[in-house]
């Protein structure tokens, strides 16, 4: 495994659609986290889950964005009807009991550009 | 909402010369971390250092943290133009998952 990796990379999508980003942690890590990163911004945390279950979602942006770990392996991270604000990089991170839940190690992103 | 700031926002240097950033943040932590970015990917961590930590080194880094202060610095010594990138400090509670509050960073370019 060569660790956390994300699908799309980018995605151009009209306003009013919904999109769909996926997430395969690295595999033996059980807690993955969703982060939104804006232009000049650090990122900002969304959500995340230990296993399949999603132990803190009050962060997230609106009840237009969902996630899910229906399995406990990969996520998926839902927005309903887009908005030009919602345009930014979206990123992944996993970590394992093993370092403590402090060390996350981040995908490469989804950049989401809503026109 | 934001957690740390780092300052400076950006930072010129020349290969071979030191880097310095500081990091503040606002609550109470269990762990400080910087991580480093390169432009438009993702994020690599760096270096953590915990909360009864001074200092801590790795490589050519070394982070020193003043938890009555509630500031972090990093050094990067003999800087290379690969070390160009931009570095953000993350702090983490255990009370929320250990989800890390980034601050701004702080863009490092390194000419040669």
């Amino acid at each position: 495994d060569t660790g956390v990796s994300q699908d799309p990379r980018h995605k151009i999508t009209k306003r009013g659609q919904n999109v769909t980003f996926r997430c395969d942690p690295i595999s033996e890590h059980n807690r993955l986290y969703w982060y939104r990163q804006t232009l000049g911004q650090g990122p900002e945390f969304l959500t995340y889950f230990q296993n399949e279950a999603q132990l803190e979602k009050s962060r997230l942006l609106s009840d237009r964005f969902s996630a899910e770990r229906p399995k406990g392996s990969f996520s998926t991270l839902e927005i309903q009807r887009t908005e030009q604000g919602d345009s930014a990089m979206y990123l992944c991170a996993s970590s394992s009991p093993g370092l403590g839940y402090n060390e996350q190690f981040f995908g490469p992103g989804t950049r989401l550009t809503v026109l | 909402s934001q957690q740390g700031e780092e300052d400076p926002q950006a930072l010129s240097i020349q290969e071979g010369e030191n880097a310095t950033m500081n990091c503040s943040y606002k609550t109470s932590i269990n762990n400080l971390q910087w991580y480093r970015q390169n432009s438009g990917r993702g994020l690599v961590h760096l270096i953590l250092i915990r909360s009864n930590e001074r200092e801590k080194h790795s490589g050519r880094l070394r982070v020193t943290l003043d938890t009555s202060k509630k500031s972090s610095s990093l050094l990067i010594t003999a800087s290379r133009a690969a070390d160009t990138a931009s570095y953000f400090c993350a702090t983490d509670n255990s009370n929320s998952g250990y989800a890390l509050n980034f601050g701004k960073g702080t863009s490092l370019l390194v000419t040669p």
